[in-house]
């Protein structure tokens, strides 16, 4: 089965730039889809189709996919973006869609 | 305003069987593919089964095939999910979820429900 990696935590400062990446067997070749989910909440979509936005997402989420590796950006970092971030594709080969295993988030 | 609400969780037996439903509104549901993703409790998103808008396409993860079934009554505007022979690893908040499209063959899912929890425990 298609297995999608994601580094367990990221670490950033307000006003940097976090990257969270998304590691699958030739992903570019599929279309990536992003969700953020805060605590005690239900996951939102940020991202979908590699890097479009969702309207009402603002343009400091981004996300490109190349290779072997998705990646969602979040600039200007803010306070309230502390959360776990989850990648999602659909597995055509199994007809399944497919999480990554999530990264935390945090704000310092 | 798009809703989607969960219900019919609780707490039920090892090899007991449950049902979930999902109330949908703010769309036209019979226009879309739905689905049900799972979280055990601390753990990541795991899809559990989607429906096409006509229930002409179904999917199941290969964690619940043979055990559950998933239906929908457009006529309701309602998800359901049949959970049977449950097992211990079956505890999760199980969301309720919009496909992107009418089909439940790739694609994103937005929006979700709030959830309903489920526990298998004797």
């Amino acid at each position: 089965s298609y297995v999608l990696t994601q580094p367990p935590s990221v670490s950033v400062a307000p006003g940097q730039t976090a990257r969270i990446t998304c590691g699958g067997n030739n992903i570019g070749s599929k279309s990536v889809h992003w969700y953020q989910q805060k605590p005690g909440q239900a996951p939102v979509l940020v991202v979908y189709d590699d890097s479009d936005r969702p309207s009402g997402i603002p343009e400091r989420f981004s996300g490109s996919n190349s290779g072997n590796t998705a990646t969602l950006t979040i600039s200007r970092v803010e306070a309230g973006d502390e959360a776990d971030y989850y990648c999602q594709v659909w597995d055509s080969s199994s007809d399944h869609y497919v999480f990554g295993t999530g990264t935390k988030v945090t704000v310092l | 305003e798009v809703q989607l609400v969960e219900s019919g969780g609780g707490l039920v037996q090892p090899g007991r069987s449950l049902r979930l439903s999902c109330a949908a509104s703010g769309f036209t549901f019979d226009d879309y593919a739905m689905h049900w993703v799972r979280q055990a409790p601390g753990k990541g998103l795991e899809w559990v089964s989607g429906i096409s808008w006509n229930s002409g396409s179904i999917g199941y993860a290969d964690s619940v095939k043979g055990r559950f079934t998933i239906s929908r009554d457009n006529a309701k505007n309602s998800l359901y999910l049949q959970m049977n022979s449950l097992r211990a690893e079956d505890t999760a908040l199980y969301y309720c979820a919009k496909d992107k499209g009418s089909i439940a063959a790739g694609g994103w899912f937005d929006p979700w429900g709030q959830g309903t929890l489920v526990t298998v425990s004797s």
